[in-house]
């Protein structure tokens, strides 16, 4: 079975900092990874996902991630960070193929402070 | 182009009712998925649909069911509701499945009183 461990439930980080939230995945099987925002009172947005290939993936607004296949990992970050990123972050996992039964950890709430 | 579309936004039911969610995924979309979160359980899935068909079903009690139909609208339904039933329902939509990564829409926020 598979299975996401978020490693920090909550961070907080001022502003302008780097920030690194960490993610790991336990399957016997290829996998595909994602991170997900979601801000108060919303659904969930997709950020970044890795598929195979580059094991950097590089999203939007300077958010990028490392898989890291021998540590079953796929940390997130981010070199500086805005008030405006504040919300609760998700990993998840799905077991390749089609299939759409994602794996989610149980989140980190990241807190920018001014 | 338009997003995925939960409706009702918000609900609130007597515990032994049963409640219908919909779901409109995102124009051309065929695959449908539906999670449960909670503050204790968190994110949890409960059943995908491709093409009318369910394609994947994850660990919940027969009394939350679902359906596809042929424009890809999905409902999702929970009878007989308990209190531990209330949660945000969210719904996501992907061209035909994970690979393509699953959009979201906002959830319903269903309160068992």
């Amino acid at each position: 079975a598979q299975s996401v461990t978020q490693l920090d439930s909550q961070v907080p980080v001022f502003e302008e900092a780097p920030v690194e939230l960490r993610c790991n995945y336990s399957s016997s099987v290829s996998v595909y990874l994602f991170w997900y925002v979601q801000y108060p009172n919303q659904g969930l947005q997709l950020l970044l996902k890795y598929l195979s290939g580059s094991t950097l993936v590089k999203g939007i607004n300077g958010f990028e991630a490392e898989f890291n296949k021998s540590q079953t990992s796929f940390h997130f970050r981010k070199p500086s960070v805005h008030i405006s990123d504040t919300a609760e972050y998700f990993c998840a996992v799905s077991g390749g193929g089609s299939q759409g039964n994602l794996i989610f950890g149980k989140g980190t709430k990241l807190s920018v402070k001014p | 182009k338009a997003g995925v579309t939960q409706t009702p936004r918000y609900l609130i039911k007597t515990r032994g009712q049963q409640v219908t969610l919909s779901c409109s995924p995102i124009s051309g979309h065929r695959s449908v998925s539906w999670y449960q979160q909670t503050p204790g359980q968190g994110l949890q899935f409960l059943f995908e649909y491709f093409s009318e068909t369910q394609r994947n079903k994850g660990n919940f009690p027969g009394r939350f069911s679902g359906r596809q139909f042929s424009n890809s609208r999905s409902e999702m339904n929970v009878s007989t509701l308990e209190l531990g039933d209330s949660a945000l329902y969210l719904c996501a939509s992907s061209l035909v499945g994970a690979q393509n990564g699953y959009t979201f829409g906002s959830g319903t926020r269903l309160t068992v009183v």
